[in-house]
């Protein structure tokens, strides 16, 4: 994957609490994503930011939040976990927000078990 | 509504035969299309990309799509299968910037 990193790559929660994925580039890109995967919907945008402190919403913000102080590092907060929120969650970079769909690197993934 | 539509939920062959995915999508004008295959275990990673031009586009690990727009369809294609093409594969559209992925088709690859 193109230097980047989401950690934890699993994690088992409880409902009702708060849960924060880390998403770490190493490209310096400017554009940074958060998707979830869920069967029978593909990749649904969440949030995503072109800048540090510069973030706007995807198709499926509710209940999320997103956070982006450094270059590098791009946070998904969940301030209080539902199971619906039980998915893969991926982090994408990009450089270009032209021609999007040829420029987007997607890290390997981050599997979100809320219990 | 827009959307992308991958009709095939889950697809098996046998290995060294043919294989065509199907996608199809609902815009207004004719949006930039792709293909991601995905690993288990693994992000998405791009195979090929239709923009414009010549409808038939080639990508990596020997795969081929075409575009037709009378049928808004973009399926894709492999003439040989290997078993290492066991993988999930999304077809995804980029309207003016904003990406949709249809939700998938698993391919199962059999000895």
């Amino acid at each position: 994957d193109a230097g980047i990193t989401q950690s934890p790559r699993h994690k088992v929660t409880e409902t009702g609490t708060p849960v924060t994925l880390r998403c770490h580039q190493t490209e310096n890109h400017r554009y940074m994503y958060w998707y979830r995967q869920d069967p029978g919907h593909g990749l649904r945008l969440i949030h995503y930011s072109y800048g540090v402190k510069d973030t706007d919403k995807g198709e499926v913000s509710d209940g999320y939040s997103v956070s982006r102080s450094k270059t590098e590092d791009f946070l998904l907060t969940l301030e209080s976990a539902t199971s619906s929120q039980t998915s893969v969650y991926f982090c994408a970079i990009s450089d270009d927000k032209g021609n999007l769909g040829e420029k987007l690197f997607f890290g390997s993934g981050t599997q979100l078990s809320v219990l | 509504a827009q959307s992308v539509t991958q009709p095939d939920i889950h697809i098996t062959v046998s290995e060294g035969a043919s294989l065509e995915l199907r996608c199809n999508y609902s815009y207004g004008a004719t949006p930039y299309l792709f293909w991601y295959v995905q690993s288990p275990g693994q992000g998405l990673q791009l195979l090929l990309k239709y923009f414009s031009g010549d409808t038939l586009v080639q990508g990596i690990k020997g795969f081929e799509a075409e575009f037709k727009r009378s049928q808004s369809s973009f399926n894709l294609r492999k003439p040989s299968v290997h078993w290492s093409d066991a993988a999930e594969y999304f077809c995804a559209v980029d309207n003016n910037n904003d990406m949709r992925f249809g939700a998938g088709t698993r391919l199962t690859v059999k000895p």
